[in-house]
């Protein structure tokens, strides 16, 4: 059975830096072809992707928050980390870890955790 | 940034209704499309991938299609449990990018 869980603060003040994790299990992020992403969904919005980390530690971001993220895994804890610097009222969402696996040369989320709400607020 | 647009953004249908999803991308995206439905308070699910490929245990009254830029997601016979948030999203190229969302509600 394969699960993800979002854990972090529900409430940061703007300037401060966030750091979410995904704790998963049901699969390896040492398996070729696995990666885990972040993407968040502010109140009443649309869904956005943040970043991603692959099996083979390669790593993407959004170019729009690039300078603000880091991703990283810890393989053994089943676990991966997104840091979010300098927060700001705007960043107010609720942030989703996914798993996204290869399959039949396609590239898909497919098993998603049930969502962190983050406040942004002093 | 290849754009995602989708049509309409809300819909009113009843029970039994044939519903019909657009998904538009501002460049081709072959057929690296997926599809995902989300209801009030809950993950995104996934539902549709390569365009038209059900993800495994979703029904088959969900069915997708269309390649390069314009794409459709249809629900032959909509169900009380189908009222839901449907997104798409292109992954032919980064940034992964996401359609608006259409709201589907009850008429």
């Amino acid at each position: 059975q394969i699960t993800l869980k979002e854990s972090g603060p529900s409430l940061v003040k703007p300037t401060q830096t966030l750091t979410l994790t995904c704790t998963f299990s049901g699969f390896s992020l040492s398996s070729s072809g696995v990666g885990v992403g972040w993407i968040r969904q502010p109140p009443g919005k649309a869904l956005e992707w943040l970043a991603l980390i692959y099996w083979d530690d390669d790593k993407r971001y959004s170019p729009s928050l690039k300078t603000s993220l880091t991703i990283t895994r810890d393989t053994s804890k089943n676990q991966v980390v997104l840091t979010m610097t300098n927060l700001d009222p705007v960043d107010t969402a609720t942030y989703y870890c996914a798993r996204r696996i290869y399959t039949y040369g396609q590239a898909i989320f497919d098993y998603w955790g049930q969502g962190t709400l983050v406040t942004v607020s002093s | 940034d290849i754009q995602m647009t989708q049509s309409p953004s809300s819909l009113s249908a009843s029970v039994g209704d044939r519903v019909t999803i657009t998904c538009r991308a501002s460049q081709g995206i072959n057929n690296y499309l997926a599809w995902f439905q989300q209801k009030p308070g809950k993950a995104p699910k996934s539902l549709i991938y390569a365009a038209s490929s059900l993800q495994s245990g979703v029904p088959s009254k969900f069915s997708g299609s269309g390649s390069g830029t314009d794409f459709t997601l249809t629900i032959s016979s909509l169900q009380p449990e189908d009222f839901a948030t449907y997104y798409c999203q292109q992954y032919n190229s980064y940034p992964l990018t996401f359609g608006g969302g259409t709201k589907v509600e009850i008429k």
